[in-house]
């Protein structure tokens, strides 16, 4: 079975912090996906990359930066959170390629509170 | 832009009809379809995939594809309460890594 596991289910952070969100894959996957999900907005695309150290903008990047320096390994950073950053984060992978190889599959989830 | 669109619901089912979600998507060079189910507070589950014409069947499950009509479908047989949740529609369009798009989902409660 396909494994993507966030570090953390709940984070409590001060506007302002730096934050940090890991998540890491077993399953050899070159893609991999940061969303974010609200509530009547559905999944939106933050940051993917399709290789390691390699990173594209998706829909909304502001506010957010990544790393990817191992294969398995896509992290998300919040340089200053704000308020409006308060949301639930999903970290997905993909082998890529043709078809069905394109089924995400998502960690549980980081539900991130900014105060 | 591409979209894929789906009715927000909630969609009421009793238990053990028929449920059916409904998916239609812009871009008419999408190549593979998704059905995901998300139970509250947690993250997407794949269902099934489909992405040739017709119907693909799994256990209760049956995707349905119809290109000419840029329409994707799922129904569930003799729903169980378990069936709750939200459902999304995935459909990727080629393109990359990001050349899937999401639905914003389709509420779904099943009746007891």
């Amino acid at each position: 079975d396909v494994k993507v596991t966030q570090s953390s289910r709940y984070l409590v952070k001060r506007t302002g912090e730096k934050v940090f969100l890991e998540c890491v894959q077993d399953m050899d996957h070159e893609n991999m996906f940061w969303y974010r999900q609200d509530p009547g907005l559905g999944l939106r695309l933050i940051y993917f990359s399709y290789d390691v150290k390699m990173k594209e903008k998706g829909d909304i990047p502001e506010g957010y930066s990544v790393s990817r320096e191992k294969k398995e390994r896509f992290s998300l950073i919040l340089e200053s959170a704000s308020t409006n950053q308060t949301s639930m984060y999903l970290c997905a992978s993909s082998p890529g390629g043709e078809l069905a190889k394109n089924i995400q599959y998502f960690g549980a989830g980081t539900r991130l509170s900014v105060l | 832009q591409k979209e894929v669109e789906q009715n927000s619901g909630p969609l009421s089912v009793p238990e053990g009809a028929i449920a059916s979600l409904n998916c239609t998507y812009s871009d008419r060079g999408s190549q593979s379809f998704f059905w995901y189910r998300q139970y509250s507070g947690k993250s997407p589950e794949l269902i099934m995939f489909i992405y040739s014409n017709g119907d693909k069947e799994d256990g209760r499950f049956t995707a349905q594809l119809n290109k000419a009509s840029q329409y994707v479908s799922l129904l569930i047989r003799d729903s169980q309460p378990s069936d709750s949740a939200t459902y999304l529609c995935a459909a990727y369009s080629g393109g990359g890594a990001d050349g899937l798009t999401f639905g914003k989902g389709t509420h779904l409660i099943i009746q007891p």
